[in-house]
């Protein structure tokens, strides 16, 4: 196992309605990145925290936030839900380049 | 755009055979690639990592080869199991450790 887990598992909202995802990394990680995987596709870098600041972000627009906290967990908040926002959310931590990833939270938006 | 990209979208091998997915990438900046694997309903999972100053790694069964000179990466796995039945994804370091994957390869291995 990586260590790495997220809550909660499933998810449905509708359209309009936000929503909070939330990782826990291992201790010691001080990297999180949050990934968006639609299905069939490939994980798309949505942002990076370091020693919880923003480094880094994808093309995704300022609705997708998020937060690290010192405790090594992290958040992903999504606002005004769309439909295209239904997708796997994947949180990966590490020290370094290795990142391992969690289960992630499948996001059904209706 | 810079992307990283799969060759083939599914592959089918027998057990016992050895399985060869390809992985093509634009950004020759690049300097560290991993290789994923998710099984259905998990997050993808580490296999194995390869940098830019190597052109090859071995694991245990699995071996990652780099061309810098085509930009190309493959993972070969020996002696697939049914258990190596997955999506397998390359992945690119693209900055800060920030990864760009590809759409993935589905991998079956037939009994």
């Amino acid at each position: 196992e990586t260590g790495v887990t997220q809550s909660p598992t499933h998810l449905i909202k509708t359209r309009g309605q936000q929503v909070t995802l939330r990782c826990s990394s291992q201790s010691g990680h001080n990297t999180v990145s949050w990934y968006q995987q639609a299905l069939g596709q490939g994980p798309q870098f949505i942002f990076q925290y370091y020693r919880e600041e923003e480094n880094g972000r994808g093309n995704f627009p300022p609705r997708f936030s998020g937060l690290q906290f010192p405790n090594y967990s992290s958040e992903l908040n999504v606002n005004a839900l769309e439909l295209d926002d239904s997708a796997l959310y994947l949180c990966a931590s590490g020290v370094g380049e290795t990142q391992y990833f969690g289960p992630g939270t499948r996001l059904l938006v209706l | 755009g810079e992307s990283v990209g799969l060759h083939l979208p599914t592959l089918s091998v027998q057990e016992g055979d050895n399985s060869i997915i390809n992985c093509a990438y634009s950004n020759s900046a690049s300097d560290y690639f991993i290789w994923y694997k998710q099984e259905s309903g998990k997050g993808p999972q580490f296999i194995i990592d390869i940098r830019s100053n190597m052109d090859k790694r071995q694991g245990q069964r699995v071996t990652v080869l780099l061309n810098k000179t085509v930009k190309h990466l493959s993972l070969q796995i020996a002696a697939t199991q049914p258990g190596d039945s997955a999506v397998y994804f390359c992945a690119e370091n693209i900055h800060d450790y920030k990864l760009s994957f590809g759409a993935g390869t589905t991998v079956t291995v037939r009994a």
